[in-house]
């Protein structure tokens, strides 16, 4: 049974840091692509980071490049985002997100979100 | 970046009536647009991948299709739970992006 539960979020200052942190089981992070979508209060999905099965590919998008970066630990069976120089924009529900059949770019596991709230 | 919008903004239905809901997109994706459902307090639910081929689990009301940059997602029958948010998805390009919505609300 596939699950997948994220921890680490919380308030931070502008400028601060956070790192997210999503608990895998059920399933190997080494088989599938998994991504971090965040959705802002009343908003919609934004996908902000994208690591492939094999490691290969990482993608984050322009919001957050040259802040955020995606890493996994196959071993603890976790997959992290470490958030730097956060900003007010910034504050969302950050979900982590398995792909379905390997690397398919279609997220199809979630876990439950965990709150990020940036604020001075 | 590839832009999807989605129409109309806010559906309002009753129970056993059809939902139709579109997504366009900005450039084509081919077939790469999947479909998710959205209920209040949960995460997103995958309904549809590569236009029109159901995830797992996902019940026969629930039908896309499409091709190129107009998309559609077609609920054949309301059930109380269908009563939620929707958003498309395309993976045609990087960035990966996401339509703004469309919320299916009780009529």
């Amino acid at each position: 049974q596939v699950q997948m539960e994220e921890s680490g979020g919380g308030m931070a200052k502008p400028g601060g840091s956070l790192r997210l942190s999503c608990v895998v089981s059920g399933f190997a992070l080494s088989d599938y692509s998994m991504s971090w979508v965040r959705q802002a209060p009343g908003k919609g999905l934004e996908w902000i980071s994208y690591l492939s099965s094999s490691g290969g590919a990482i993608y984050h998008a322009a919001s957050v490049k040259g802040r955020f970066t995606i890493s996994r630990d196959n071993a603890k069976n976790s997959l992290f985002l470490q958030m730097d120089n956060l900003r007010v924009e910034d504050t969302a529900v950050y979900f982590c997100a398995r792909d379905y059949g390997g690397d398919s770019w279609y997220p199809e596991f979630w876990g439950q979100g965990t709150l990020v709230a940036v604020a001075s | 970046d590839i832009v999807l919008t989605q129409s109309p903004a806010t559906l309002s239905l009753s129970p056993g009536e059809r939902a139709t809901l579109s997504c366009r997109a900005s450039h084509s994706i081919s077939n790469h647009l999947a479909w998710f459902q959205q209920r209040p307090g949960l995460a997103p639910r995958l309904l549809i991948y590569d236009a029109s081929h159901r995830a797992t689990g996902i019940p026969a009301r629930f039908s896309g299709s499409g091709s190129g940059t107009d998309f559609t997602l077609t609920i054949s029958s309301l059930e109380p739970e269908d009563f939620a948010v929707y958003y498309c998805q395309q993976r045609g390009n990087w960035p990966l992006t996401f339509g703004g919505g469309t919320k299916v609300e009780i009529k």
